[in-house]
């Protein structure tokens, strides 16, 4: 199963601003939604990003997403040490029939 | 307050079988598409498989396909993964996914459970 591609880490002190990359094809980023999941450690993943930029209740103003084309990303602004954890996107793969997630970033703040 | 839990996994031989069940409660289970997202210890999240809430469509990665079904019993709330021929391979914390809508394409995992381990050993 293809993954999505995401840096591996990505690091920001406390009020700054981090934005994580996943370039992805025209079979799931550039004809599906993107989804973002974050996973703090030892616990299950939650949405904090839905249909490329839509927030769902709960998530802070400062997490926001966009996509464009084969690619998307997620911003994190006025960054907080609670925001360190493991950020994965997610589409669906209309060529695979199934979802494919990234290979997942980890947030550390400084 | 909707849960998610699922059934206690276990170490199994390679080419053994096991099945996880998940029972949701807190919401109407089958107005919501469900799923099996698996993660390896120390590596990312991996889709498994998904199934609208009627359960008459069934979706699976292909590591999986031929040896895991995925079902549901909607009188009871529940959702089934049934592994058979496991491999080392499938060594992962099992997480029971409820999808947004009754579909289980195009939405996504909206809530989670805590998962249980599979551990696929000699």
């Amino acid at each position: 199963q293809s993954m999505l591609t995401q840096p591996p880490s990505a690091s920001g002190t406390p009020g700054q601003r981090v934005t994580i990359s996943c370039s992805g094809s025209s079979s799931n980023i550039g004809s599906n939604y993107v989804y973002w999941y974050q996973q703090l450690p030892g616990a299950a993943p939650k949405v904090v990003m839905s249909r490329n930029n839509q927030r769902p209740s709960g998530v802070p103003d400062r997490y926001s997403g966009s996509k464009s084309g084969t690619s998307a990303s997620l911003a994190i602004s006025g960054l907080r040490s609670e925001d360190e954890a493991d950020y994965y996107c997610a589409a669906w793969d209309d060529s695979l029939n199934g979802y494919v997630f990234g290979t997942g970033t980890t947030v550390i703040v400084l | 307050e909707v849960r998610l839990l699922e059934s206690e996994g276990g170490l199994v031989p390679p080419g053994g079988s096991l099945s996880l069940s998940c029972v949701v409660s807190g919401v109407t289970f089958i107005r919501h598409g469900m799923s099996w997202v698996r993660q390896a210890p120390g590596k990312g999240l991996q889709w498994v498989a998904g199934i609208t809430g009627s359960g008459d469509d069934t979706y699976y990665a292909d590591s999986v396909k031929g040896r895991f079904t995925i079902s549901r019993d909607n009188s009871r709330n529940t959702l089934f993964l049934h592994m058979n021929s496991l491999r080392a391979e499938d060594t992962a914390r099992y997480y029971c996914a409820k999808m947004r809508s009754v579909m289980a394409t195009a939405t996504f995992f909206e809530d989670w459970g805590q998962g249980t381990v599979v551990s696929v050993s000699s």
